[in-house]
């Protein structure tokens, strides 16, 4: 079956734009978590979305902000970049229909990597 | 608060054993999973514990001392292909089924 989807790939933006990346999960998966990985804080909870509501979030400021679709894929936006925000961004799709009802682990994507400049 | 401790680098030679440890602190714990990660390549889950003791997996073994807020990873047998980031990740109630993730541990392995 298909994996995580995350679109683009890369993407260069400058100081002070705004970005929207996506993520199509897995096929029957109805939630979708998003990390930011950067060298120095490594993988960090941005937050989750289920049935297409914020489920669980994480410690970032109000500028990293999602959604998710009625087909369950997901898009992150940060707005008003800051060169602090390059990183790679992860989401990771799970078929968790209850929070902590699995013992599994769930699946990443490859990532977008996000160069502020 | 949270808190996930890992070595930064490991080093070992193809056909060894290495054993990587994980030291964390977390207020709602519910559970200790391991992932590795290849340069440029998503998270893969290797491992999880969620009680006691020593989970095997192949040549992967993983093991939980929830008392001592502690776990390791086991590689037997190393293969030049297991050069990779290791990540130490606590699934804490927190934050839901979602994951605090240790700052991982970048093995090389050297033939």
């Amino acid at each position: 079956k298909a994996g995580v989807t995350q679109t683009p790939r890369y993407l260069i933006k400058t100081r002070g734009q705004q970005v929207t990346l996506s993520c199509s999960p897995i096929s029957g998966h109805r939630s979708v978590s998003w990390y930011q990985q950067t060298p120095g804080q490594g993988l960090q909870f941005l937050f989750e979305y289920f049935s297409e509501t914020q489920r669980n979030k994480g410690n970032f400021p109000g500028r990293f902000s999602g959604r998710q679709f009625s087909n369950s894929r997901s898009e992150m936006n940060v707005s008003t970049l800051e060169l602090g925000d390059s990183a790679l961004y992860l989401c990771a799709s799970s078929s968790f229909d209850r929070q902590g009802d699995s013992n599994y682990g769930y699946t990443f994507g490859s990532g977008t990597r996000l160069t502020v400049v | 608060g949270q808190n996930i401790d890992q070595p930064t680098e490991m080093t070992a030679t193809e056909g060894a054993i290495v054993q990587i440890n994980c030291t964390y602190q977390t207020s709602g714990f519910n559970g200790l999973f391991w992932y590795q990660q290849h340069a440029g390549e998503a998270p893969t889950f290797l491992s999880y514990n969620v009680l006691d003791g020593l989970e095997e997996k192949g040549r992967f073994s993983s093991f939980l001392s929830r008392s001592k807020g502690y776990s390791y990873l086991l590689l037997k047998e190393l293969q030049m292909k297991d050069s990779a980031s290791y990540l130490c990740a606590v699934r804490d109630q927190f934050y839901g089924q979602n994951f605090v993730f240790g700052p991982g541990t970048r093995l090389s392995v050297l033939p």
